[in-house]
């Protein structure tokens, strides 16, 4: 079976610029997450949406970060502007309900 | 604040031997526990879990235990192999199911 998918596996950008991020969670997965990592530190969550709801983005900077998950499956994080700061890892998980999360391989973000 | 600690940055081991990595919580809310494993450059990947209904959860070499009235967790690798070196996350849900992380633990098994 496969994985969590994630793309692209790295990316490089310039301060100021837009970036996006795509995930695929396991086939069956109602439940989808994003989290940030940083470096030295553990995921931390940024949004969780059951199907295509979005039902806890308490911690997602919605200034300059947005995400969606039209049809329930597929899902993509934008960060628009990027700034420093936003250079982590940026993780997606899925799960059955609310059992067991299983992580994708994360996209690492560099901005200059 | 951090919620979730492992307050050991890293911990070394001889092959065959046990290793033990400790995990504190602060949240009594909290009702199921987990470890995960990530290797570099790759996601975390499940290892074991705990209900607070349990003391105790056994799989293969892995063994979780929780101490709720401390507020601790600890996972034991017996025996440990080089193949176990990884960074090792403890992480910690209430009803929402949301994960949080503590900062890791690098565990290096020396052959």
């Amino acid at each position: 079976e496969a994985g969590v998918v994630q793309s692209p596996r790295y990316k490089i950008i310039e301060k100021k610029q837009p970036v996006a991020f795509w995930c695929n969670p396991i086939s069956g997965h109602n439940t989808l997450y994003w989290y940030l990592q940083n470096l030295g530190q553990g995921p931390e969550l940024l949004i969780r949406y059951e199907n295509e709801e979005a039902v806890d983005d308490s911690q997602l900077p919605k200034d300059r970060f947005s995400a969606e998950r039209l049809k329930g499956v597929d899902s993509t994080l934008k960060i628009q502007p990027a700034e420093l700061g936003d250079s982590a890892v940026y993780l997606c998980a899925s799960s059955l309900n609310q059992d067991t999360q299983y992580f994708g391989p994360g996209t690492r973000l560099t901005v200059l | 604040d951090q919620q979730v600690k492992q307050n050991s940055p890293s911990l070394s081991v001889q092959e065959g031997r046990i290793s033990i990595l400790n995990c504190d919580y602060t949240n009594s809310m909290f009702d199921y526990f987990l470890w995960y494993k990530k290797y570099p450059a790759e996601g975390p990947t499940f290892l074991i879990s705990i209900s607070s209904i349990k003391d105790k959860n056994e799989d293969g070499r892995f063994t979780v235990f929780l101490n709720k009235s401390a507020k601790h967790l600890s996972l034991h690798i017996v025996p440990s192999q080089p193949g176990d070196s990884a960074v090792y996350f403890c992480a910690a849900s209430g009803r929402a199911n949301n994960l949080f992380f503590g900062t890791g633990t690098r565990l290096t098994v020396i052959p």
